[in-house]
């Protein structure tokens, strides 16, 4: 069974300033997605940055990468220029590679860390 | 497009009682989830479907039912509530694609389930 870890149960940062968040997994797969999910007060679900295994070059999303250490089985999410909005709760979660004709295997998510964006 | 509704929103209930949390998605996707969350915890899967008519148990299934007799609906029964069901719980949906690739969860808004 895969596992996601996430020990920062809340962090806070200076608006302008980058911040780094942690996630580390277990898994036995060699092919597999990892994510950084937000959710803001609204309690909506919001995808912000996915990570293929297969794939060495980190993932970018304007103001959001990843540090993705596979050998580690690390993924971190660093947030650039933190604004106001980025307050949120920040999930990272795993999936296994889909299966040919199988489709999605369902996300594996952390405990979350709650990040607060200071002005 | 609605993308992924759930209905109620909020709920309270007494212990012993029964309901039924209703999940729609009009993009036509195969798969769909009900997931719960606790403070502390994130998301954890209940139970799952791949299609019309099928339906599969995740990590916390007990005490939870679901049906999926159409393919926009998924539906989350819970026959004698708990306060330990107390939680909101999410539904997610995707396509399912031959090639094994990977498509992207859309998650409902969430509904506040109490039960005292």
């Amino acid at each position: 069974a895969q596992t996601v870890t996430q020990s920062q149960p809340e962090m806070s940062v200076q608006e302008a300033e980058t911040v780094t968040l942690s996630c580390t997994y277990d898994t036995s797969e060699s092919n597999y997605y990892l994510f950084w999910y937000k959710q803001p007060p609204s309690r909506q679900m919001i995808l912000v940055i996915r990570q293929e295994a297969y794939k060495q070059q980190n993932a970018t999303e304007n103001r959001f990468s990843v540090n993705f250490q596979k050998a580690a089985k690390s993924f971190s999410l660093k947030i650039s220029d933190s604004q106001l909005g980025d307050t949120a709760m920040y999930f990272c979660a795993f999936m296994k590679h889909p299966l040919i004709n199988s489709g999605n295997t369902p996300l594996v998510f952390g405990k979350g860390t709650r990040l607060s964006v200071i002005a | 497009n609605a993308g992924v509704t759930q209905t109620p929103k909020f709920r309270v209930l007494k212990t012993g009682q029964s309901m039924t949390l209703l999940c729609a998605q009009d993009m036509n996707h195969e798969y769909m989830y009900w997931y719960r969350q606790d403070p502390g915890m994130g998301l954890r899967l209940i139970h799952y479907s791949v299609g019309e008519g099928t339906t599969a148990k995740g990590e916390v299934p007990d005490g939870y039912n679901v049906s999926r007799l159409k393919k926009q609906n998924f539906l989350l029964g819970l026959e004698s509530a708990a306060p330990s069901q107390t939680s909101v719980y999410f539904c997610a949906s995707s396509y399912s694609r031959s090639r094994g690739d990977y498509n992207e969860q859309f998650f409902g808004p969430g509904t506040r389930l109490t039960v005292l």
